[in-house]
């Protein structure tokens, strides 16, 4: 059973750049043809794709995201991470990570709660 | 880029049928997937492809899909099945490639 788990700071200040890093047990993040990915979900609001990454490094990031988002995958260490800079209050966010198969999300983690605030 | 609308909210008793819809440009012609998301908890996903159900997920979970619009079907509602659910597509053609829709509040009368 494959399990994934957020870690990282839950509190980031204003225009810091926030990162988090997705550990993924139960199998190899390099096998089967599968993208890893990044979605968040500010309180009591839907929820916003981020970003995937294959485990060849390959990337697609959202638009609205693209210019302050890099997602990386560290395959020696089952992980990938997400980094995302300039961060404001409204980047303030449960952040999930989750594997990618065939176009749906078949596997989450937890969810990690990033606040942005001085 | 493409949107899915959702109804915000659908109220049914216990035993009854629940429907949430989907609605979206000719969504028949993309593979839609629905998840169901309990307070506090992380995203579950039900239904996939349409109408396919993942291992341990009830059957009284089937899903529907054509034209302008797609169907999250719930039979035999329980009292567990309360909880919020979103479709969602990817979207091959545009840059922003997975779309959610809005999410459905499911209430158990």
């Amino acid at each position: 059973q494959v399990q994934l788990q957020e870690s990282g700071p839950g509190l980031v200040k204003p225009s810091q750049t926030l990162s988090l890093t997705c550990t993924v047990s139960g199998g190899s993040i390099s096998s089967g043809s599968y993208y890893w990915s990044w979605i968040r979900q500010p309180a009591g609001k839907g929820l916003e794709w981020i970003g995937r990454i294959y485990t060849s490094g390959s990337t697609n990031y959202n638009p609205s995201l693209k210019s302050r988002v890099t997602i990386s995958v560290d395959t020696s260490k089952n992980q990938f991470s997400l980094k995302l800079s300039s961060v404001t209050a409204a980047d303030t966010a449960v952040y999930y990570c989750a594997r990618v198969r065939m176009g749906n999300f078949d596997y989450w983690g937890q969810g990690t709660l990033v606040t942005v605030s001085s | 880029s493409y949107v899915l609308t959702q109804p915000p909210s659908v109220s049914v008793a216990p035993g009854q049928t629940a429907r949430i819809t989907c609605g979206g440009n000719n969504i028949g012609s993309k593979s839609v997937h629905w998840y169901q998301q309990k307070p506090g908890q992380a995203p579950v996903l039900v239904v996939y492809d349409d109408s396919d159900r993942p291992s341990g997920i009830p059957e009284r979970f089937s899903g529907s899909n054509s034209g302008n619009t797609a169907t999250l079907t719930i039979s035999r509602v329980e009292a567990g099945d309360e909880a919020d659910y979103y479709c969602q597509v990817w979207d091959s053609s545009s840059d922003l490639y997975v779309v959610f829709g809005g999410g459905t509040k499911l209430t158990v009368l």
